[in-house]
């Protein structure tokens, strides 16, 4: 069973849509979520943590069910730009104050005019 | 931004070469890392560093090796290139106890 799994899309989205991105972990005692963007041949960067109690930056909203291990992301009034490939990341501590991040294979968006 | 220059950006090259991948960054990190990433495919760790002469293997199983002699300079090396090793190589690096990952552009290597 693959440790972070997400839906590969892609998902065709008309500009102005809501969209949500659903990723599941499989270790319980994974501790840090976070969300990344990668566009086409980049690399990828941080778009936003995500916390326990859920959290908002503008059009984007993270949240985090641990008693279902999984973490959903929503963008609201789409915009072009926000074509890209998201990441979920999955960090575990590896003791020591150390820890391993786990990435997900992505979920690809594509907004359409 | 990020300070972290990743270079060649791209590097096409014949088996059996001896290539060097070069990682350098400006912000005094000491967690380093080795990335890399198929089209379509998730990144795996492939080497990380938490500080000078500090090296480790990650995940994914590979030919290459890595130095830590100065804090800003990370490079990854592979002795003989192979098809095999074609794909895209990723360097991060984060804040000493803190998770948030910045990726250089990456090397797209291509080994004929």
């Amino acid at each position: 069973r693959k440790e972070v799994e997400q839906d590969p899309g892609p998902f065709n989205v008309p500009e102005g849509a809501t969209v949500a991105f659903n990723c599941t972990y499989s270790n319980s005692a994974s501790q840090s979520f976070f969300w990344y963007r990668q566009d086409c041949r980049k690399e990828p960067k941080l778009l936003m943590s995500v916390y326990s109690s859920g959290n908002e930056d503008g059009r984007f909203t993270a949240q985090l069910n641990r008693a279902s291990q999984y973490i959903s992301l929503l963008i609201r009034d789409s915009k072009l730009s926000d074509s890209a490939t998201y990441l979920c990341v999955v960090s575990e501590g590896s003791g020591a104050g150390s820890y391993q991040l786990t990435f997900g294979k992505g979920t690809k968006l594509s907004v359409i005019p | 931004e990020a300070d972290i220059y990743q270079t060649p950006r791209y590097l096409v090259i014949g088996t059996g070469k001896k290539i060097t991948l070069e990682c350098s960054q400006t912000m005094g990190h000491d967690k380093m890392y080795w990335y890399q990433q198929d089209p379509g495919m998730e990144l795996h760790l492939i080497h990380y560093s938490y500080g000078v002469n500090s090296t480790e293997k990650g995940d994914l199983s590979s030919e290459s090796t890595v130095s830590r002699i100065r804090t800003e300079h990370f490079p990854l090396t592979l002795e003989s290139a192979r098809p095999s090793h074609t794909s895209q190589y990723l360097c991060a690096s984060s804040e000493d106890r803190n998770e948030k990952l910045f990726f250089g552009s990456g090397t797209q290597l291509s080994v004929l």
